[in-house]
């Protein structure tokens, strides 16, 4: 069965720090997906980042990074230089299933203190 | 920003009363997808489509109905509301397939009494 997992049901950092949220994923399906979405207050969701299985390096948007560790399967999202707009909801998801099957996590709730 | 709308963006109805929700694109993106999202569950996807008049069930399909007879529009039918489907659905497109990046749509609210 495939499953997300986020422990961390709500972080605090300090604006202009890195901040490492957490994600651990389940699957028996050698070819997968790893995505991370951010929800702020206003509700939308919106796409940060995205690492494939096969991927040899870990995946970079910006101040965004995909901490990939494929044997402990864990997909960590790191936020470099946090700031205030960064306060939301983040979700942890997985594509896999021969691609077919999308299973997203709880949610962490990531909250930016001036 | 990608331009998907849903509609209506809040309801409340009646258990037992039937509810649809739409879902409207203008990228042309073939994949659309119907999610719902609770508390203590994150999204899960209730139907997809990969085309026009292809669609498939998700994750939570049960007491779902979806049709597409246009690439731009994706209908997500409740036949018959209950208070568990009380929840946010969103709607969400994708160029090339849940492997890539979706754009989600803003949200309904809906609130089976």
């Amino acid at each position: 069965a495939q499953k997300i997992t986020q422990t961390q049901p709500g972080m605090f950092v300090q604006e202009k720090e890195a901040v490492t949220l957490d994600c651990t994923y389940d699957t028996s399906d050698p070819s997968y997906g790893l995505f991370w979405y951010k929800q702020p207050s206003s509700g939308e969701m919106i796409f940060l980042i995205y690492q494939g299985s096969y991927d040899q390096q870990n995946a970079t948007e910006g101040r965004y990074s995909l901490n990939f560790q494929k044997a402990r399967k864990s997909a960590n999202l790191v936020i470099s230089a946090s700031q205030l707009g960064d306060s939301a909801m983040y979700f942890c998801a997985m594509i896999s299933g021969g691609y077919q099957k999308v299973t997203f996590g709880i949610g962490t709730k990531l909250q930016v203190i001036p | 920003d990608a331009g998907i709308t849903q509609s209506p963006r809040h309801k409340v109805t009646e258990t037992g009363t039937p509810v649809t929700l739409r879902c409207h694109q203008t990228e042309n993106h073939r994949y659309m997808y119907w999610y719902r999202q609770d508390p203590g569950h994150g999204l899960r996807l209730i139907h997809y489509s990969y085309g026009v008049k292809d669609t498939d069930k998700g994750e939570v399909s049960d007491g779902y109905s979806v049709s597409r007879s246009k690439t731009e529009d994706f209908l997500l039918t409740l036949e018959s509301a209950t208070s568990s489907q009380t929840s946010v659905y969103f709607c969400a497109i994708s160029e090339q397939g849940l492997a890539y990046e979706q754009y989600f749509g803003p949200g309904t609210r809906l609130t089976v009494t």
